[in-house]
């Protein structure tokens, strides 16, 4: 079973607008990242949260975690067309395991 | 970016043949994963590595085998392959637990 879940499935949004994704796992872990994939291409490491911290920004990017409720949020200010892609959350490994396990991803679409 | 290259990068096969792919890295990262990505089911784990010659299984490991004989290099295999192991395969290296995974520009394999 898939470790994260994130929520929505897709979301289509106006350039410009915030595009936020959230992310529910089950169980206890050390770090929680998140990723985009263009079509057809790999994934693209975008930030880490650790397990100890609340909140994370990169450029446009701002991660939150809230460790008690086992989530994770992705916000996008000012979205770009060129944003359009799918995110996926990855909870990393904790002790005794050496398994990222990603979750089913939310399609995000960007209109210009 | 990381320097990890995956080949190939297409390939199809007919039912009941055996199937090689192979991750190579240029980063001396200890770690090594195999995911599989199909519609619906987001990025599964199929095998993983932790050093040379430890893999351990994932959560969708029946029907592969993978070795690891030196840090660069991590192979997949598909014993006999099945309509339904028809996907994108990805690698991915990270150099310890706590920090992110690279990825590779993934495989596409098709089973006829």
């Amino acid at each position: 079973s898939q470790q994260g879940e994130e929520d929505p499935q897709a979301l289509s949004i106006q350039e410009g607008e915030n595009a936020t994704m959230n992310c529910s796992y089950k169980t206890s872990i050390n770090n929680l990242q998140w990723y985009r994939q263009n079509s057809g291409r790999g994934l693209v490491h975008l930030i880490l949260i650790r397990s100890n911290e609340r909140e994370k920004h990169s450029g446009r990017l701002r991660v939150t975690l809230d460790t008690s409720k086992k989530s994770s949020s992705l916000l996008i200010t000012a979205s770009r067309a060129a944003d359009t892609a799918s995110y996926f959350c990855a909870t990393g490994p904790t002790s005794g395991t050496y398994k990222y396990i990603f979750g089913t991803g939310t399609r995000l679409k960007v209109l210009a | 970016d990381a320097g990890i290259t995956q080949s190939p990068r297409h390939k199809v096969t007919e039912t009941g043949t055996p199937v090689t792919l192979r991750c190579h890295q240029t980063e001396n990262h200890r770690y090594m994963y195999w995911y599989r990505q199909d519609p619906g089911h987001g990025l599964r784990l199929i095998h993983y590595s932790y050093g040379v010659k430890d893999t351990d299984k994932g959560e969708v490991s029946d029907g592969y085998s993978v070795s690891r004989s030196k840090t660069e290099d991590f192979l997949l295999t598909l014993e006999s392959a099945t309509s339904s192991q028809t996907s994108v395969y990805f690698c991915a290296i990270s150099a310890d637990r706590s920090t992110e995974a690279f990825f590779g520009q993934g495989t596409r394999l098709t089973v006829v």
